[in-house]
Parts: structure tokens; C-alpha cells; sequence
């Protein structure tokens, strides 16, 4: 079945350092393939989001390219404040819908001290 | 615009009660989705719902968990009997099922413990 899989954490960086959480994923077709970030105490927010190979989500100053050949859509940004601060789930839907339910990875906790 | 309203917020019980979730979603979507979020196996889908048909539960663990929508705006999730290993967040989500890039939007979600 379809999988996602992230990097480990939790991922400690000083504010301003550059950030990347690695996503890959294993699936039949072309899936649509989403960033969902989650905030203390609160429910998970849709980051970004890419739809086709090589498509470029962004947000917030975050980026993730889709990429078929490396099965990969990692996360990243140049710059990362304290407000960062959160969980980055990333997730795929399968083919031709974001209204199936979608498959998480596991999470990556992101702590930014300042 | 009122987001998905999930209720309780927070909810304590004994083993072998049962526990009744509560989910609101956006008005004017179609497709819900039930969600279980634990430490060990992260979130996990339990079932969904197109225009209030259950369209995949194979996500749900065991006969003790059964989720009803009875109309395009409200959605249960029941456990009974309710056991400590069910305690977790539990979070509902809505998305319009037009389009193939549609965001689900979550709830805050349910804290569950079972005691």
C-alpha cells in the first residue's frame, strides 16, 4: 500500500538557520502529495501542496518540489523564526483526489530556539 | 467561516464506558474523515464519508468503534466498550470532493483517555 515516509526528529535549530525535513514516499500512479503542519493543542493546518511531477508548493516562505524520480517532497525554507515552531506532517493522496483519505508520515517535530 | 467544530474537546472516562465524539464539519462539504493520532503510530485514517456514505472503514480497529453520519452536518464516532489502549487525539476533517487538489480542513480534535 502507500506509504510516507519522514525523517526523525525532533529537529533543533537556531532562528534564521535553513531548514529541510526529508519525505519520501512509496505509491502506484501519481499522487497528489501535501505538507500539513500541526500547532500545540490545535488540529493540522494544510501547508503546501503539489498536484504533478516537478510542481513547486510554497507558503510562508516554505517550499517543497515534487519529485518523481526520487520518489521525494521535502520540505524547506531559508530562514526559520521561533513561530515555526510545530509539527510538519507530510502526506499523499492517491490519484485524482485529495477527497480520499489521505496517508501520513509520521511527523517531524521542529523545535526553533531564538 | 466556522471551521470543523469537534466536541468534546477533551473527554476522561473509565474503562468500559462508551464515548461518543462529535464532529461538525464545514458547511457545503461533502467528504468527512475520522482520524486517530498516538505517539506510537501516528495519525492514522479510520474511516470516511462522501455525501454522509461510509465509503472506507477499513481504518477502524475493531467492532467496538462504529462512526455514523446521519446528515451533511454532523458526525459520531463511538467506542464502546471504551479500553485504555483507545485513549489518543482523535480529530475529524472536511473537504469538498470537487476537485482533485482540495484541502482537508481539521478539527481541533478530541483527547481521549481512557482509564
Amino acid at each position: 500500500g502507500d506509504s510516507v515516509t519522514q525523517m526523525e526528529g525532533p529537529v533543533t535549530l537556531s532562528e534564521e538557520a535553513f531548514l529541510t525535513i526529508n519525505c519520501t514516499y512509496t505509491a502506484t500512479g501519481y499522487p497528489s502529495l501535501f505538507w500539513y503542519v500541526q500547532y500545540p493543542g490545535e488540529g493540522l493546518q494544510l501547508l503546501l501542496k503539489a498536484t504533478k511531477a516537478d510542481d513547486k508548493g510554497s507558503n510562508k516562505g516554505f517550499e517543497a518540489t515534487y519529485r518523481k524520480e526520487t520518489t521525494s517532497f521535502h520540505l524547506e525554507k531559508g530562514s526559520v523564526q521561533v513561530s515555526d515552531s510545530a509539527v510538519y506532517f507530510c502526506a499523499l493522496t492517491p490519484p485524482g483526489g485529495g477527497a480520499d483519505g489521505l496517508t501520513f508520515g509520521k511527523g517531524t517535530h521542529l523545535i526553533i530556539q531564538p | 467561516d466556522a471551521g470543523v467544530i469537534q466536541s468534546p474537546r477533551h473527554e476522561v472516562t473509565e474503562m468500559g464506558q462508551e464515548v461518543t465524539l462529535r464532529c461538525k464539519p464545514i458547511s457545503g462539504h461533502n467528504s468527512l474523515f475520522w482520524y486517530r493520532q498516538t505517539m506510537m503510530r501516528g495519525l492514522e485514517l479510520l474511516i470516511y464519508f462522501n455525501n454522509n456514505v461510509p465509503i472506507d472503514d477499513s481504518g477502524m480497529p475493531e467492532d467496538r468503534f462504529s462512526a455514523k453520519m446521519p446528515n451533511a452536518s454532523f458526525s459520531t464516532l463511538k467506542i464502546q466498550p471504551s479500553e485504555p489502549r483507545d485513549s489518543a487525539v482523535y480529530f475529524c476533517a472536511s473537504s469538498l470532493r470537487t476537485g482533485w487538489d482540495q484541502p482537508q480542513h481539521f478539527g481541533d480534535g478530541t483527547r481521549l483517555s481512557i482509564l
